[in-house]
């Protein structure tokens, strides 16, 4: 059974940088896409984006400017860095485990989320 | 993007009614659509992929169905654990995109 342990600072202040790890125990770190997704009241589930074992990524277009996944596979982890953020970035940010079944991608595993809120 | 449209946002019903959540895709996606369930303080659960694939361990009354652009999420007969918010993902094209919720109340 997949555990997704994540972490990170959970308040900032306006154009600092978010950076939160999200760690993998249990199942393979090699199959999968560990994605990041976060979700406030007024954008709702935002993909952010997704990064394999081998570093290949994929981001949301609409941040990609400001986001940098990266991966550490010898200890099953894998992070989102965050830069210049603002009070539109307060959100509940997940990180997650993205996999494909017969050419069909879904999440099937969360962590349990951190609130990051950012503030002046 | 993928506009992913809901509806309805919320609705309250009772123990054993069926319940029908239905999401318009902005355009024709096949059939690339899950369906997620989230619970107040936890993160969303899949039941549904592929449009109407059921995930291991999620019960049958939950149904998915649809293709192209109109898809929707069946309960069934409604059970206490099932109140929740619901939400459809597309996974046609990136960026990943989802529907705004359909939260499910006790009537």
């Amino acid at each position: 059974q997949v555990q997704l342990q994540q972490w990170g600072a959970g308040l900032l202040k306006p154009s600092e940088t978010l950076s939160l790890t999200c760690a993998v125990y249990g199942g393979s770190f090699n199959d999968y896409y560990w994605t990041w997704i976060r979700q406030s009241p007024e954008k709702g589930l935002e993909w952010i984006g997704e990064i394999t074992h081998s570093g290949s990524s994929t981001y949301n277009p609409s941040l990609r400017s400001r986001v940098t996944l990266s991966v550490d596979t010898s200890k099953n982890q894998f992070s989102l860095i965050m830069t210049s953020v603002t009070d539109a970035d307060t959100a509940v940010f997940f990180c997650a485990r993205g996999r494909r079944s017969d050419y069909h991608y879904f999440i099937d595993a969360w962590g349990n989320g951190t609130t990051v809120i950012v503030s002046s | 993007d993928i506009q992913m449209t809901q509806s309805p946002s919320s609705l309250a019903a009772f123990v054993g009614d069926r319940v029908t959540i239905t999401c318009r895709s902005s355009q024709s996606i096949a059939n690339y659509v899950n369906w997620y369930q989230q619970k107040p303080g936890q993160a969303p659960k899949v039941l549904v992929y592929a449009a109407s694939t059921l995930q291991n361990g999620v019960p049958s009354r939950f149904r998915g169905g649809g293709s192209g652009t109109d898809f929707t999420l069946t309960i069934s007969s409604l059970q206490p654990e099932d109140f929740a918010t619901y939400f459809c993902e597309q996974t046609y094209r990136t960026p990943w995109t989802f529907g705004q919720g359909t939260k499910v109340e006790m009537k």
